[in-house]
């Protein structure tokens, strides 16, 4: 069964750095989301992209965050100069072309720990 | 978006039915049901949708009142597997919409054994 594939599923940096998180979406899909989830609390939607620009941010998603897809295949969020607040896992979800009512998949996520 | 409003925690016994309650009485006429589940340490998950009739799949099923502002989704003999978070979530079907899912605290889920 095909599905969104993410990495590195853990990461450890200290505040200030840059973070890129990586995810393979399953391929015949066009729509593609990053969601966090902060310890103990609910999922929160940060972005949603299709056809090559971003086409929903939440108001979490500011200047410090951006996405790309660089090569067809990969999609990836980049988180400049760290916050502690940034600590949290980060799903990224693909969906097919089509009609809303289609389901979202979602990666295992990757957690980032800012020190 | 339309609100729901879920209980924050049900309990279960397994190979016993679950019936997983949600409100959503500002529901919209362009709006689907959507359930996802959480397990613990791992991403959403899609379980099953519907718009106004009842929906079953390998999953779960789904029964939507009639005036469609609650909804309940059942599981049938639940497992210890099927203990997470589930969620219900109202999506808008709509051509400005890019069918973000918005979450809320969702049910948490036990079961026992």
């Amino acid at each position: 069964e095909p599905e969104v594939t993410q990495t590195p599923s853990h990461q450890v940096t200290q505040m200030g750095q840059e973070v890129i998180l990586r995810c393979v979406p399953i391929s015949n899909h066009l729509y593609f989301y990053w969601y966090r989830q902060i310890l103990g609390q609910k999922v929160e939607f940060l972005v949603s992209f299709y056809n090559n620009e971003i086409s929903e941010k939440s108001e979490i998603f500011d200047d410090q965050f951006s996405v790309e897809r660089p090569d067809g295949s990969n999609f990836t969020l980049k988180i400049r100069s760290t916050k502690l607040e940034d600590s949290a896992m980060y799903f990224c979800a693909s969906r097919r072309q089509g009609r809303n009512t289609g389901e979202l998949f979602f990666g295992e996520g990757s957690r980032l720990t800012v020190l | 978006d339309a609100k729901t409003t879920q209980p924050n925690s049900m309990e279960s016994n397994e190979e016993e039915p679950v019936h997983l309650p949600c409100n959503h009485s500002t529901i919209s006429g362009t709006d689907y049901i959507h359930w996802y589940r959480q397990l613990p340490s791992q991403g959403p998950e899609y379980v099953i949708h519907g718009l106004t009739s009842n929906v079953n799949n390998r999953m779960a099923s789904l029964a939507i009142a009639e005036d469609r502002k609650s909804s309940t989704l059942i599981l049938h003999r639940a497992t210890l597997r099927d203990a997470a978070v589930y969620y219900c979530i109202l999506r808008a079907n709509y051509g400005g919409s890019q069918g973000n899912l918005i979450f809320g605290k969702g049910t948490k889920l036990s079961v026992k054994p």
